[in-house]
């Protein structure tokens, strides 16, 4: 049968680079953010989270920014490693139920 | 971070058969679990939710009676594949989360081909 769900966009980097992805969230009731990466194969693994009473999150090499203004989430990963080569995925959680909704994800491709 | 186990991780199965998938949270209890399908380089698709102890609900388009969904404890929940058939052959992936205001955790994916 036809393949169905969205198809992922690309973003290329250089290895030694910083990585910036890009998601936008509809719910403007949504609280509760999270990242997730998914290797080929594999289920996706959970990177960094974030609540709506913060617009910026640090962890190992990888930063979350909220802008609840523009309803717009963005994961950037410094100093880019060919492991980090993956598909990310934002979720939302709003605080009227118990639904992670995910966006469509974008896929890294970093070049040695 | 929690766990989530699926398993299994691969099955090959013949047309016409049934395949069960079975998700289990490992170290805290799932009151809702949720059942994704991927196809080849698209994103997650959401096929149910399903909370313990009662009927899991299905998003449009995708056949209850196809995909049979059992969540018996607050810890396991099945996904069984009915009268398998080629185009069910799929990437299908569960995740658990212990309530509202918390993430989800997924498990690590099946890979289904039916021949």
């Amino acid at each position: 049968g036809e393949s169905v769900g969205l198809h992922l966009p690309t973003l290329s980097v250089q290895e030694g680079d910083n990585s910036i992805i890009n998601c936008a969230y509809s719910n403007s009731a949504s609280d509760y953010f999270i990242w997730y990466k998914q290797e080929s194969g594999k289920g996706p693994q959970f990177i960094i989270d974030i609540r709506s009473n913060m617009d910026k999150r640090q962890g190992q090499r990888v930063t979350v920014l909220l802008n609840k203004t523009v309803k717009h989430l963005s994961l950037q990963i410094a100093a880019t490693q060919p492991g980090d080569s993956a598909v990310y995925f934002c979720a939302e959680n709003n605080n009227a139920g118990n639904m992670l909704t995910f966006g469509g994800g974008t896929r890294l491709m970093v070049k040695p | 971070g929690a766990v989530v186990s699926q398993h299994p991780s691969r099955v090959i199965c013949k047309s016409g058969t049934s395949v069960k998938i079975e998700c289990r949270s490992l170290d805290f209890q799932a009151t809702t679990m949720f059942w994704y399908r991927q196809f080849p380089k698209k994103s997650l698709m959401l096929m149910a939710t399903s909370n313990e102890g009662s009927k899991a609900t299905y998003e449009q388009g995708v056949e209850k009676d196809k995909f049979l969904i059992n969540h018996a404890s607050l810890t396991l929940s099945t996904l069984t594949v009915t009268s398998a058939h080629p185009e069910d052959s799929s990437f299908y992936i569960c995740s658990a989360t212990q309530g509202r205001g918390s993430g989800a955790f997924f498990g690590q994916g099946t890979r289904l081909t039916v021949v």
